[in-house]
């Protein structure tokens, strides 16, 4: 089983302000997937990255994908408060293994 | 938006009971799976099921725990004999295809409380 760390672990900021998260194994990822869980809610997926260097974006959000395939970033610009979250980076092999997440919270 | 439905969204169950723990998945969907998270910590497989058989499971998913499709829209995961640690928020999640391009969709869960 591929193992994911994400880093930070937990992350406070003030609304307005940028943030990057991020997603990194030892081994090369077939796919990486992102998704975000709110308190008492499934996971919900937010992007697909298959390519190495591939960049996508959803609104405020930008997706990186490592051009080695073994790490991943998320960067959120002007963050507000409903970005509030717990992130999770998974990989999806014959299962979908999740990292530990990172614990977003945007203040007002 | 198709969604994944899980009932009860609550169980509080004694000791040692049986639970059945109930998903929909989304109606075009082949693969399904349950997940579990104990609260604090991260999600983790528990099983992947298709074609009416199971595919993988993890080594948490021993003895005590069952699945089945016993219709054609329902998902169910038993456990036989729940031990306090099963507390936990099982999610069920489904996918159109085996593949990685495609994501998975979860259902909101059901908090299971063992007293």
């Amino acid at each position: 089983t591929q193992l994911l760390e994400q880093s930070p672990q937990f992350l406070s900021i003030q609304e307005g302000e940028n943030l990057t998260v991020y997603c990194n194994s030892s081994s090369v990822f077939s796919s990486l997937q992102w998704y975000r869980q709110e308190p008492g809610e499934g996971p919900v997926l937010l992007v697909t990255v298959v390519t190495g260097g591939e960049v996508k974006k959803l609104k405020r959000l930008t997706f990186q994908f490592g051009d080695a395939r073994k790490d991943s970033s998320l960067h959120i610009t002007a963050a507000q408060p409903g970005d509030t979250g717990l992130y999770l980076c998974g990989t999806s092999g014959s299962r979908l293994t999740f990292g530990e997440g990172t614990q977003l919270t945007v203040n007002p | 938006e198709p969604e994944v439905t899980q009932t009860p969204s609550h169980q509080v169950t004694q000791m040692g009971q049986e639970v059945i723990l109930r998903c929909v998945p989304i109606s075009n969907h082949l693969y399904f799976y349950w997940y579990r998270q104990i609260l604090g910590q991260k999600v983790e497989f528990l099983v992947s099921f298709y074609n009416n058989e199971i595919s993988e499971k993890s080594e948490i998913f021993d003895d005590q725990f069952s699945v089945e499709r016993p219709d054609g829209s329902n998902f169910t995961l038993k456990i036989r004999s729940t031990k306090l640690e099963d507390s936990a928020m099982y999610f069920c999640a489904s996918r159109e295809r085996d593949s990685r391009l495609y994501g998975y969709t979860f259902g909101s869960g059901t908090r299971l409380t063992v007293v």
